[in-house]
């Protein structure tokens, strides 16, 4: 059975930083894409970044050059490093396997993981 | 970046009812067009994937048509459990992109 397990949302302060944790079982990180995507109070759903079989990365404008994405094959764990939080990053963190070739979807999804960037 | 455009952003049905949810991309994406529903408090759940695959386990009265830059999503008879909100998604191009979503409601 596949599963993703998101951790490490809570309270931070604004330009703190976070790390999350997803952690899969069910297949492997070798053979497949992984994203994260975000859902902000009030709005809708935003892609944010996703890591390739290969380790190819790309990332949204919106955080490029604050957010990192990153994986540890040995440990079955994708990452999600957040750096310059701002009041708006806060929101529920998804971790999704990201399966295709040209086309990609998003399918199984974590259970998500709170962040809240506050004073 | 490809901007989706979904409505209506929100809609009142009725159980047995048939709904139908428009996604209109900026540019011609082919049909690399997926859609989700979400629950409040849940996780986006796909539904179907390039514009008119069903994803394993979706019940049959949901289905998805389209090409190029207008697609849509339609229930055909619409379930209690199937009030929730759906989302449209792109992944033509390498920044993917989602609607705003449309909420269906009672």
């Amino acid at each position: 059975e596949i599963q993703l397990v998101e951790s490490g949302g809570g309270l931070v302060q604004p330009g703190g930083s976070l790390r999350l944790s997803c952690a899969v079982s069910g297949f492997s990180l070798s053979n497949t894409y992984m994203s994260w995507v975000r859902h902000r109070p009030g709005k809708g759903l935003e892609w944010l970044s996703v890591i390739s079989d290969g380790e190819d990365t790309y990332s949204a404008d919106s955080i490029k050059g604050r957010f990192t994405i990153s994986r540890d094959t040995s440990k079955d764990t994708v990452y999600l490093q957040m750096d310059s939080l701002r009041f708006d990053d806060t929101g529920v963190y998804y971790c999704a396997r990201t399966p295709g070739r040209k086309l990609h979807w998003f399918d199984p999804w974590g259970q998500g993981t709170l962040v809240t960037v506050s004073s | 970046d490809i901007q989706m455009t979904q409505f209506p952003s929100s809609l009142s049905a009725s159980v047995g009812d048939r709904v139908t949810i428009t996604c209109r991309a900026s540019r011609p994406i082919t049909g690399f067009l997926n859609w989700y529903q979400q629950k409040p408090g849940k996780a986006p759940k796909l539904l179907i994937y390039a514009a008119s695959s069903l994803q394993g386990g979706v019940p049959s009265r949901f289905s998805g048509s389209g090409s190029g830059t207008d697609f849509t999503l339609t229930i055909s008879s619409l379930q209690p459990e199937d009030f929730a909100t759906y989302y449209c998604q792109q992944s033509y191009s390498t920044l993917w992109t989602f609607g705003q979503g449309t909420k269906v409601e009672i």
